[in-house]
């Protein structure tokens, strides 16, 4: 058990409708990543935050956001949703922007 | 279920010397398997992958890693450390188009 949580396990949802994921980082880390997983594209990172603050950014798509509440948990939301983006969906977190990284189990998002 | 184990959880070299970072695996069936990098404040890298093709694979920045049927090893190796390669690296496996994370090995490169 990493100490991340993310919820739901599993997601099934209609294209053009809004999710949102959750993180939950392990006690005491203040970076949030978002990792996207597909069948084509492999292991994509999307976002990190440091303690609220947007820290770097990588593929995400205007479609998609995100957030780190004040008790450093955080939430991708994705809206409009396509077929394509039928994915796991990863969360990690860490101390700060360079310690030991640690990954939650995935949101399997399916979009029917 | 297909797991990974990475036998070191830091690693220290020096400049210009060669690195080793080793990674064990369990598997059922012939396994995808792929090195990760993570650079502080960036996102997961991919270095390589190994799908059962040629077992020496050959990734970027100048790694390679050998797959070892025998051993059930993926080891990553370069031959001459870099300090820009200081950073966290993970060995993973494909199980069922969902991966498995090793637990990851830190990389420090002393000057």
């Amino acid at each position: 058990d990493s100490g991340v949580t993310q919820t739901p396990k599993h997601l099934i949802t209609a294209t053009g409708q809004r999710v949102t994921l959750r993180c939950s980082p392990r006690s005491g880390d203040l970076s949030v990543y978002w990792y996207q997983q597909s069948l084509d594209q492999g292991l994509q990172f999307l976002i990190q935050y440091y303690n609220g603050e947007e820290r770097a950014k990588g593929n995400i798509l205007e479609r998609f956001s995100a957030q780190q509440f004040p008790d450093l948990h955080s939430e991708l939301n994705l809206s409009s949703l396509e077929l394509g983006d039928s994915a796991l969906y990863f969360c990690a977190s860490s101390v700060g922007g360079g310690e030991k990284l640690f990954f939650g189990s995935g949101t399997q998002l399916s979009v029917l | 279920a297909q797991s990974v184990t990475q036998l070191d959880s830091h690693v220290s070299v020096s400049e210009g010397t060669p690195v080793l970072l080793r990674c064990n695996y369990s598997s059922s069936y012939s396994p995808s398997l792929f090195w990760y990098v993570q650079h502080p404040n960036k996102g997961l890298q991919l270095l390589l992958k190994y799908t059962s093709a040629a077992t020496l694979v050959k990734g970027i920045n100048g790694f390679e890693a050998e797959f070892k049927k025998s051993e059930t090893s993926f080891h990553l190796t370069k031959p001459s450390a870099h300090m820009s390669d200081a950073a966290e690296y993970f060995c993973v496996v494909s199980d069922f188009n969902k991966l498995v994370f090793g637990a990851g090995t830190i990389l420090r490169v002393k000057s």
